[in-house]
């Protein structure tokens, strides 16, 4: 069963930096397609960033160039770090495990960046 | 980027009573491999969404089947065959044909 429990969420100021978590069980991150997807309070689902099984990665737009995905094989996790964080970053993150199909979903971390 | 359109936004249903939701693409989600990977994700009020239907009408794991997913190439719809108390929240529809990954709005199922 795929099991994923997101961590490192927490307030930001504008143009900081956080990295999220995402540890995973019940199958290997290193062998899957993982996404990051967020929801910003009382709005619909925006996905953000995925990491291919072969390690290749592709953004969003309106993140590129600030957050970089990344996994640890050893500890079969998943990351997103956060860069030059803005307002509009605001949002609960969930972590995905995907392949056509975003058949497994965290619960999410809260990501809130204000002054 | 594909934009996925949902129609209506809201619906009020009598329970017990059929729903349906529509999602059109402005282009094709027919993939290189053929396949056609448009989702239904339903979520309820404080929880993550979670996987109904995957390639247009595949159930996932665990859905009943009065969830029923339809259509081809850029026009999809959700049936609720008849709807059930815990039916209510949000349902979106998504593509998983191209980079990025994109959603529909979501449409809100409530119960009149």
């Amino acid at each position: 069963e795929v099991f994923l429990v997101e961590s490192g969420g927490g307030l930001s100021r504008p143009g900081g930096s956080r990295r999220i978590s995402c540890a995973a069980s019940g199958f290997n991150v290193s062998g899957s397609y993982m996404s990051w997807v967020r929801q910003a309070p009382g709005k619909g689902l925006e996905w953000v960033s995925v990491i291919f099984s072969g390690g290749g990665t592709y953004y969003a737009e309106r993140v590129k160039g600030r957050f970089t995905i990344f996994r640890d094989n050893s500890k079969n996790t998943l990351h997103l770090q956060m860069n030059s964080l803005r307002v509009e970053d605001t949002a609960l993150y969930y972590c995905v495990k995907e392949g056509g199909y975003f058949g497994g979903w965290g619960q999410g971390t809260l990501v809130t960046v204000s002054a | 980027d594909i934009v996925m359109t949902q129609t209506p936004l809201s619906s009020p249903v009598t329970l017990g009573q059929p729903a349906s939701i529509s999602c059109r693409s402005n282009q094709s989600l027919v993939s290189t491999d053929g396949n056609t990977y448009l989702s239904w994700l339903h979520q309820r009020p404080g929880q993550p969404p979670r996987l109904l239907i995957y390639k247009i009408s595949k159930r996932f794991s665990g859905v009943p089947d009065r969830f029923t997913g339809s259509g081809a190439g850029t026009d999809f719809t959700l049936t609720v065959n008849w709807v059930e108390a815990e039916d209510v929240g949000v349902y979106y529809c998504m593509q998983a044909s191209q980079f990025p990954r994109t959603f529909g709005q979501g449409t809100k199922l409530e119960i009149k």
